[in-house]
């Protein structure tokens, strides 16, 4: 199975900052690479996937680069809805796997 | 609006059997192929199980191949997951997942609410 290590693990920021995680894969996963928000006692939200495109409805802050095996997502200006657990996801193929998480905390 | 709403998710003992179900509604079923993920208590995510669309082709993880078994009716759009030989392990919340397709896709682009399985005695 291809690994998924993301850092942080837990970040802390302010209202307004400008934050990023990072993702990396064990092995090239192209640009399968999705990204995923998750509040505590709900379902994970799709936030972006083939690695940039936005899902239709997540606010334009939100954006994700990289190839390969490294990726990041980047929260232009932290909102106080923001603050959640963000999972990165390959899905190369049907072994897909996810990344532990971050959690996004406020300062 | 996609709407999945899974249910059947309780307490069972370790070696026991449970069967979930996931009702969806707001897209054409058919047409999509659907996963089941989950989640252990204050872990992160674990993707379970692929059927495709058709419910041709199906593929586990190792950790629950030859126990669980996904199944689907489209002519109710319910979607299935069958456990048995359930262990401590298997202890979690499961969600029910849309693809963005209907066959060899993994892009999850809805989830429900979650059912909690616990496995203990």
């Amino acid at each position: 199975d291809i690994q998924m290590t993301q850092s942080p693990s837990t970040l802390s920021a302010s209202v307004g900052d400008r934050v990023a995680i990072t993702c990396r894969a064990s092995q090239s996963i192209n640009s399968w690479l999705a990204w995923y928000q998750q509040k505590p006692g709900k379902a994970p939200k799709l936030l972006i996937h083939k690695t940039s495109s936005l899902q239709s409805g997540v606010p334009s802050r939100f954006s994700g680069s990289g190839s390969g095996t490294e990726f990041t997502l980047t929260i232009s200006s932290l909102q106080p809805d923001d603050f959640a657990t963000y999972y990165c996801h390959q899905y190369s193929s049907y072994s897909r796997t996810f990344g532990q998480g971050t959690k996004v905390e406020i300062k | 609006e996609v709407q999945l709403v899974e249910s059947g998710g309780g307490l069972v003992q370790p070696g026991g059997s449970l069967r979930l179900s996931c009702a969806a509604s707001g897209f054409t079923f058919s047409s999509y192929a659907m996963s089941w993920v989950r989640q252990a208590p204050g872990k992160g995510l674990e993707w379970v199980s692929h059927i495709s669309g058709s419910a041709g082709t199906t593929y586990y993880a190792d950790s629950v191949k030859g126990r669980f078994t996904v199944s689907r009716d489209n002519s109710q759009n319910t979607l299935y997951l069958q456990m048995n030989s359930l262990r401590a392990e298997d202890t979690a919340v499961y969600y029910c997942a849309k693809a963005d397709c209907g066959g060899e896709c993994y892009l999850t682009d809805y989830w429900g609410q979650g059912t909690l399985v616990t496995v203990s005695s």
